[in-house]
């Protein structure tokens, strides 16, 4: 399978703890996106990636939030001591170089804070 | 916070009906893109129009938009029970500059029902 890649499928963790996810985005993509969808709303933008660059951040992700792409590869969004509020759908997107725009998504990961 | 506005919420129809959902949004755009949601497949990409564009074709599916009145609508043709998902409409506002660099605003979505 080609298509972008996420794990964990489905995290429960409780309040406070910190987790990890990790997304691989169809090979020859060089931009990478984060989105955080919650029930009944659509994705919103957490933080875009050209390369390994992080080029843009919203305003949604408070300083718990990190994420990174060593390498302009996959790319890893780790959140921080995290809360009931963090509980969401994580997608990971990808597109490929400037002239197509459409985006790929992952199957995303469910994060459940208890 | 979302830009895109559907109507409807919801929409239920049977299987041979078109289904025609809308789209509002606030900012100028770059492009406009459709995305498909359902439990089996995740989101899928549908449909892209360009700002200085005004009608799209693509299969079953035909995309306008009026970039003076901000909205736009997405029509299917002869639905199928296959159909039935959310879809959402996601504007692409670009940069300063209005390049596009594919940071996407998705309204609430409209979930469609296809009865068989």
């Amino acid at each position: 399978d080609t298509g972008v890649s996420q794990d964990p499928r489905h995290k429960i963790t409780k309040r406070g703890q910190n987790v990890t996810f990790r997304c691989d985005p169809i090979s020859e993509h060089n931009r990478l996106y984060w989105y955080r969808q919650t029930l009944g709303q659509g994705p919103e933008f957490l933080t875009y990636f050209q390369n390994e660059a992080q080029l843009e951040k919203s305003r949604l992700l408070s300083d718990r939030f990190s994420a990174e792409r060593p390498k302009g590869s996959f790319s890893t969004l780790e959140i921080q001591r995290t809360e009931q509020g963090d509980s969401a759908m994580y997608l990971c997107a990808s597109s490929p170089p400037a002239g197509a725009y459409e985006q790929y998504f992952g199957p995303g990961t469910r994060l459940t804070v208890t | 916070s979302q830009q895109g506005e559907e109507d409807p919420q919801a929409l239920s129809i049977q299987e041979g009906e078109n289904a025609t959902m809308n789209c509002s949004y606030k900012t100028s755009i770059n492009n406009l893109q459709w995305y498909r949601q359902n439990s089996g497949r995740g989101l899928v990409h549908l449909i892209l129009i360009r700002s200085n564009e005004r009608e799209k074709h693509s299969g079953r599916l035909r995309v306008t938009l009026d970039t003076s009145k901000k909205s736009s609508s997405l029509l299917i043709t002869a639905s199928r029970a296959a159909d039935t998902a959310s879809y959402f409409c996601a504007t692409d506002a670009g940069n300063a500059g209005g390049t596009s660099y594919g940071k996407l605003t998705f309204g609430q979505g409209t979930i469609l029902t296809v009865h068989p």
